[in-house]
């Protein structure tokens, strides 16, 4: 079983809809959770991360983390076209390392 | 501010040829992460240096893969010789500080795509 489980996908979805992404965990141990996108032939950059159990929302995007079912999710309202991208879920214990253990990421298309 | 730099972008090769990739981070970070990311999946952690000091090389296939960050800046690895399944995107990430426990945002490459035929 591996740490970290994401649906890859790929998702297509019409401009304006809300995107409902979610990853599984099997260590709960981990502390921080982290979604990251990555457009195609670029590095992945931070959207947004959590600290333990709870909700954070910045503008059309929401992460949840439930630690007691060990599910992580991220919502995106009206989504857009440029939205388009992998969304990578990644979680780390915290510590000396940081070290981030990543899902396998899902494909989003978001058609205009 | 400029970001993490990679060269070159891609790179094929022949197995059993060598290789290397060169990682500058963002100026005046400590900490610096080499990544593998095969197709379809996430990245996979290789080595962290914190300064010119290797912190976890647990997942470093040390027969054919190496690393150094000699003067604790740039950073390069090699892989000597490749095989094809290393066929992957080498993602070099780095962070402000040390790392203290506390969480900080990994500032990514844009990647060196390897392809081994």
């Amino acid at each position: 079983q591996k740490e970290v489980e994401q649906d890859p996908g790929p998702l297509s979805v019409p401009e304006g809809a809300i995107v409902s992404l979610n990853c599984t965990y099997s260590n709960s141990a981990f502390q921080y959770f982290m979604w990251y996108r990555q457009y195609s032939r670029k590095g992945p950059e931070l959207l947004m991360y959590t600290y333990s159990s709870g909700n954070k929302e910045d503008g059309r995007f929401t992460a949840q983390v439930d630690k007691s079912s060990k599910y992580i999710s991220l919502f995106i309202r009206d989504s857009q076209p440029s939205d388009s991208a992998t969304y990578l879920c990644a979680m780390t214990l915290g510590g000396a390392t940081n070290k981030l253990i990543f899902g396998t990421g899902t494909l989003l298309a978001v058609q205009p | 501010e400029a970001g993490v730099a990679q060269s070159p972008r891609y790179k094929i090769i022949e197995k059993r040829q060598s290789v290397a990739f060169w990682c500058n981070p963002i100026s005046g970070h400590a900490t610096l992460y080499w990544y593998q990311q095969i197709l379809g999946q996430g990245p996979k952690l290789l080595i962290q240096f914190q300064n010119n000091g290797v912190v976890d090389d647990s997942q470093l296939p040390k027969d054919r893969f190496s690393a150094e960050r000699l003067k604790g800046v740039d950073s390069t690895l090699k892989i000597q010789p490749a095989k094809l399944e290393d066929s992957a995107v080498y993602l070099c990430a780095s962070i402000p500080g040390m790392t203290s426990g506390r969480w900080e945002t990994q500032y990514f490459g844009p990647g060196t795509r390897l392809l081994v035929l």
